[in-house]
């Protein structure tokens, strides 16, 4: 199947603090990808959906200004959680679906974001 | 608003002993119906798509089945290497472009 990676596997950083996290597909390319958020014991949450070349998409109740999208390439989405606090602890997941239209999504492995 | 309703919610079978996990689902024009696997803190792992009822698709010891309102997850003779949360999710049409929507997810233990 086709691969998505995310960087970094993890990260813990303070609170007020921002952290960036990547998202590639590596052997095909990809004009959306979608970013999720999963608590512990819970399913996957859409947040957004990144286009490229045009702003992102936000699900309702995300905040679009503290969850800052860039689709820079056919090939990256990049997540910035902006002044981070606790709350926003919690496993950040992307994915890109192989070709426009009716296709699996594949994802990433993960990012696990811890604020202290 | 498309709804994904999974149960059980958790399943504990010992290995070899067979058994099926279900999807109901609730959506404005299905697209696709997507299994998936997750291991604990890893990102989901694509199983299987079924576009239209009466379809089915197997892989290994899984195999998927889909009518208008409902899919299972058949798991036959089971392994401890198939425990795991297994998730369902559906794709709508019109104006929903790729996104899924996913249900809560069955978290399978396959004892030895």
């Amino acid at each position: 199947g086709a691969v998505v990676s995310q960087h970094p596997s993890r990260v813990i950083c303070k609170s007020g603090t921002s952290v960036k996290i990547e998202c590639r597909s590596l052997d095909f390319q990809a004009t959306t990808m979608f970013w999720y958020r999963q608590f512990p014991k819970q399913s996957l949450m859409l947040m957004a959906t990144s286009n490229e070349g045009s702003k992102a998409t936000y699900e309702q109740g995300v905040e679009k200004d503290k969850f800052l999208i860039n689709h820079a390439s056919l090939t990256l989405s990049t997540l910035t959680v902006t002044s981070a606090h606790p709350e926003d602890s919690s496993f950040y997941i992307c994915s890109a679906p192989r070709d426009r239209g009716l296709s699996e999504q594949y994802f990433g492995p993960g990012t696990r974001l811890t604020v202290t | 608003e498309d709804q994904v309703t999974q149960s059980p919610e958790a399943l504990r079978l010992q290995e070899g002993e067979s058994s099926s996990l279900n999807c109901s689902y609730t959506v404005s024009g299905l697209r696709g119906l997507f299994w998936y696997r997750q291991d604990p803190g890893k990102g989901p792992e694509f199983l299987f798509t079924l576009y239209s009822a009466g379809e089915e698709k197997e892989k290994e010891r899984l195999k998927a089945t889909l009518t208008k309102k409902e899919s299972f997850l058949h798991i036959t003779a089971p392994k401890p290497e198939d425990s795991a949360t297994y998730l369902c999710a559906v794709q709508a049409g019109g104006t929903s472009g790729s996104r899924l929507t996913f249900g809560e997810g069955t978290q399978l233990t396959v004892n030895p």
